[in-house]
């Protein structure tokens, strides 16, 4: 399945290190969003764009940072990280805010040594 | 009250029991209704939407209560490929973004 897709899908970073994730959705929707899904917890949702603005932000430290350039691509920039942001980072998107089904990419499975 | 509750199990079943998992929310003006599978280390698919009147796809049924804020996913002939976790989904309120219940793990042995 190609619908949405996200790269790295592994990826191992010390805590001073800076890197991205990228996500890109291929089915035409006009919002998309970062959720974080540690062990054993529900998912969370970090940051919702609908037509590349960012219009929710839960409450997420600064050392993560959204940019959406349009509305096919999303990336997640991350800096100076904890080891409790351990987690796998999931990109979705769907066909409006509010309650459209979601479709997820394969995630990015994230640990910061 | 948690805005999606569901018990976490888990479930475990024979091949061709029939399965029920309930699901509760909080939030009385929600109006979009899912239930999702998640294979583990993966990510979360669409199983079925959940509408007012019930609906079936194959051997999966879903069902919505309003008055008692719950939505049900029934699975009859289970199969060893159904073993997963289900998670529930609601939007918070009526414009709300989908809020994940921490779901239901199912495991269906031989």
């Amino acid at each position: 399945e190609t619908g949405v897709t996200q790269t790295p899908r592994h990826l191992v970073m010390g805590m001073t290190n800076k890197k991205s994730l990228k996500c890109e959705q291929h089915l035409g929707h006009n919002a998309m969003y970062w959720y974080k899904q540690s062990a054993k917890k529900p998912l969370e949702l970090m940051f919702v764009y609908s037509l590349e603005e960012r219009v929710e932000n839960n409450s997420v430290p600064s050392r993560f940072s959204p940019e959406c350039p349009n509305s096919s691509h999303l990336f997640l920039h991350l800096h100076t990280l904890q080891p409790e942001d351990s987690a796998l980072y999931l990109c979705a998107s769907s066909f409006g805010t509010g309650g459209y089904e979601q479709y997820f990419g394969p995630g990015t499975r994230l640990t910061v040594t | 009250r948690k805005e999606v509750e569901q018990d976490p199990g888990p479930f475990n079943v024979p091949e061709g029991a029939t399965v029920a998992f309930n699901c509760t929310y909080s939030n009385s003006a929600s109006q979009s209704f899912f239930w999702y599978r998640q294979d583990c280390r993966k990510e979360p698919k669409l199983l079925m939407s959940v509408y007012s009147s019930g609906n079936e796809d194959g051997r999966f049924t879903a069902q919505l209560n309003r008055a008692s804020q719950y939505i049900s996913l029934l699975i009859r002939d289970s199969k060893l490929s159904d073993s997963a976790t289900y998670l529930c989904v609601v939007n918070a309120g009526s414009q709300g973004n989908l809020i994940f219940g921490k779901g239901t793990k199912l495991s269906v042995k031989p």
